[in-house]
């Protein structure tokens, strides 16, 4: 059994700070998608990383994959009140996804 | 980005009633679909892997006989409740597997909230 184990569980910070959320596994993925979800909708593709130190940005947004591939990080600078939702990270592998258990962000103005 | 549909997005039925939902890949070819359940405030839960061609293959714990899945075409997964009861109100995804230089991504439908009254 793969397992992707993300933390924090549930973040609540104020607009205008900093996070971090960290999605950890012993097994190595052949690539690894974030995902945001809001409230009564399907989670939404926000990156994918395939190589391993592989960094990405999106506007705010960092992506980093591990260089064993078997973590990832996203940070968010400056978080805003739209930056609230459910994140998650899946590890790919063999063409099956492991999601880990999701990062509830919520962004007070 | 690959876009996937879903339909109903909610649908409210009475109890003893079988409940059916759709999942489309719109702009590409999907060989494999999922569908997840999702409870409130919680991630999501893999009910089956939904093979074209094939029977599909459920999780542990997911009564086959009560989700009904077909994929009969490279472009549409079917789930279907049977006999739905109130614990089976919940909030369904379906996702398709887009495969792409060798780079596997699962995208996701929009969902569908099902009550069961």
């Amino acid at each position: 059994t793969q397992l992707l184990e993300q933390s924090p569980q549930f973040l609540s910070i104020q607009e205008g700070e900093n996070l971090t959320v960290y999605c950890n596994s012993s097994s190595v993925f052949s690539s690894l998608q974030w995902y945001r979800q809001e409230p009564g909708e399907g989670p939404v593709l926000l990156v994918t990383v395939v190589t391993g130190g592989e960094v990405k940005k999106l506007k705010r947004l960092t992506f980093q994959f591990g260089d064993a591939r078997k973590d990832s990080s996203l940070h968010i600078t400056a978080a805003q009140p739209g930056d609230t939702g459910l994140y998650l990270c899946a590890g790919a592998r063999a063409g099956k996804s492991t999601f880990g258990d999701g990062t509830t962000l919520t962004v007070k103005p | 980005g690959a876009v996937v549909s879903q339909h109903p997005s909610w649908v409210i039925c009475k109890s003893g009633t079988s409940v059916k939902i759709e999942c489309r890949s719109l702009d590409f070819q999907a060989t494999t679909m999922f569908w997840y359940r999702q409870f409130p405030k919680q991630s999501l839960m893999l009910m089956a892997t939904s093979n074209e061609g094939s029977k599909a293959t459920y999780e542990q714990g997911v009564e086959k006989d009560k989700f009904l899945i077909n994929h009969a075409s490279l472009t549409l997964s079917t789930l279907t409740v049977t006999s739905a009861h109130p614990e089976d109100s919940s909030f369904y995804i379906c996702s398709a597997r887009d495969m792409v230089v060798g780079v596997s991504t699962q995208y996701f439908g929009p969902g569908t909230r099902l009550l069961v009254l």
